[in-house]
């Protein structure tokens, strides 16, 4: 199973361009790389997901260098509801087993 | 927009006692997971069914743990009995079965179980 490691907190202004990286040296040549948020009591919510280079959506984007052995999440201009845990997810997702953890993710303060 | 809806969202208990949490998935979603997630902790795989069948169940607590998805529709996981140890929230999520390698696991509120 590919291994990630986090930071395990982070603090944030308003307004300011966050960057969560994530080491996953042992990622296999079939993992995708996938990024949730979990606020308080709620469910995780799916972020982005990526096999390399760059990807954007209306959320986020997501860095993947070229030996994939990090990816960086990339949270533009953070207002305080982006206070959250975010987990960054490596695996090869199929409909017949799981190979992948959640770990315990990085809890981003966004202060005012 | 739909949802995975979970119930009951609360529920205290005390310990030797029956609980049993309810799950029904988004319509359509054939691959449905159960998850554990202890205070301060990312969520814990309990079981993965594939429609009515269990595709993996490694992590889940036998003894006194049981899952099941008789119609391949909606869900229930039941612990009996109850430990403290057990206090935890307790997430259903699913996913279609044409998702192929997107990681897009959609995720219930929860249920959160206190043991006294």
């Amino acid at each position: 199973l590919a291994k990630t490691t986090q930071p395990i907190s982070m603090d944030s202004y308003e307004g300011q361009e966050v960057n969560i990286t994530c080491s996953h040296n042992n990622i296999a040549t079939n993992d995708y790389i996938t990024w949730y948020q979990q606020f308080p009591s709620q469910g995780p919510r799916f972020i982005i997901q990526g096999y390399k280079t760059k990807v954007t959506n209306e959320v986020a984007s997501l860095f993947i260098p070229a030996d994939r052995k990090s990816s960086t999440l990339s949270l533009p201009r953070v207002s305080l509801s982006d206070t959250a845990v975010y987990y960054c997810l490596v695996g090869e997702w199929d409909n017949y087993g799981q190979n992948f953890v959640f770990g315990p993710g990085t809890r981003l303060s966004v202060l005012p | 927009e739909a949802e995975v809806a979970q119930s009951p969202r609360y529920k205290i208990t005390e310990k030797s006692q029956a609980v049993a949490f309810w799950c029904d998935p988004i319509s359509g979603h054939a691959t449905l997971y159960w998850y554990r997630q202890i205070l301060g902790q990312g969520p814990e795989l309990l079981v993965q069914f594939q429609d009515e069948s269990v595709v993996d169940d490694s992590q889940l607590p036998k003894d006194r743990f049981s899952a099941e998805r008789l119609k391949g529709v909606d869900s229930t996981l039941k612990i009996q009995p109850a430990e403290l140890g057990d206090s935890a929230m307790y997430l259903c999520a699913s996913r279609p079965l044409a998702g192929g390698n997107t990681g897009e696991l959609f995720f219930g509120e929860g249920s959160r179980l206190t043991v006294l």
